[in-house]
């Protein structure tokens, strides 16, 4: 099983809701990645987790909260965004995060904020 | 902050053409890699080259590395309508393990 899944595909919320992005893999892989990705721009790190520890939050605003409640599962919880935050989430994950692993990424989850 | 600029931004072809992608980055990088993207879905290895290697081919890839020149590129042999898609590069830095993705090149493979 190759495979990352991420659900939902789509999600509209308002910015009073909270909501949660979920993700999952089932390789055997230590690190696992958020990454935003805006219409026509490349994707953006946004957290790292090593063995189910944040070990890289790239300066992201708060209303983002990672989570990782075991090796295979990786949530991000959203809370009163606002409408720039619209965009693509990708979820990725990979063997260990060392530099030489490929990664292999989920097809996303499409954010619209209104 | 991104580290490759991808040249051209977009590409179109007639399937069978060879497509060249071209890479440039900005600092020391441990490895490149190559990955591909389908419209608005998730990213797709393709291939990885260490900073010790010249080339490597992969199926119809071939990608070069120059780290004298801080560049990379990446040939599709034999275009195929399937290959239509957005392709990054992304470098990772010696001493530092995650990804930055250039911005990418819009390849679109006509039949």
């Amino acid at each position: 099983d190759t495979e990352v899944t991420q659900t939902p595909k789509h999600l509209v919320m308002g910015m009073t809701n909270k909501k949660s992005l979920k993700c999952e893999q089932h390789m055997g892989h230590r690190a696992m990645y958020w990454y935003k990705q805006k219409a026509k721009k490349p994707p953006e790190l946004m957290f790292v987790y090593s063995y189910e520890k944040l070990s890289i939050n790239e300066s992201v605003p708060s209303r983002f909260s990672p989570e990782c409640p075991n090796s295979s599962l990786l949530n991000l919880h959203l809370h009163a965004l606002q409408p720039e935050d619209s965009a693509l989430y990708l979820c990725a994950s990979s063997l260990a995060h060392f530099s030489s692993y490929e990664q292999y990424f989920g097809p996303g989850t499409r954010l619209t904020v209104t | 902050s991104q580290q490759g600029e991808e040249d051209p931004q977009a590409l179109s072809i007639q399937e069978g053409e060879n497509a060249t992608m071209n890479c440039s980055y900005k600092t020391s990088i441990n490895n490149l890699q190559w990955y591909r993207q389908n419209s608005g879905r998730g990213l797709v290895h393709l291939i990885l080259i260490r900073s010790n290697e010249r080339e490597k081919h992969s199926g119809r890839l071939r990608v070069t590395l120059d780290t004298s020149k801080k560049s990379s590129s990446l040939l599709i042999t034999a275009s195929r309508a399937a290959d239509t898609a957005s392709y990054f590069c992304a470098t990772v830095n010696s001493g530092y393990s995650t990804l930055t993705f250039g911005k990418g090149t819009m390849l679109l493979v006509s039949p």
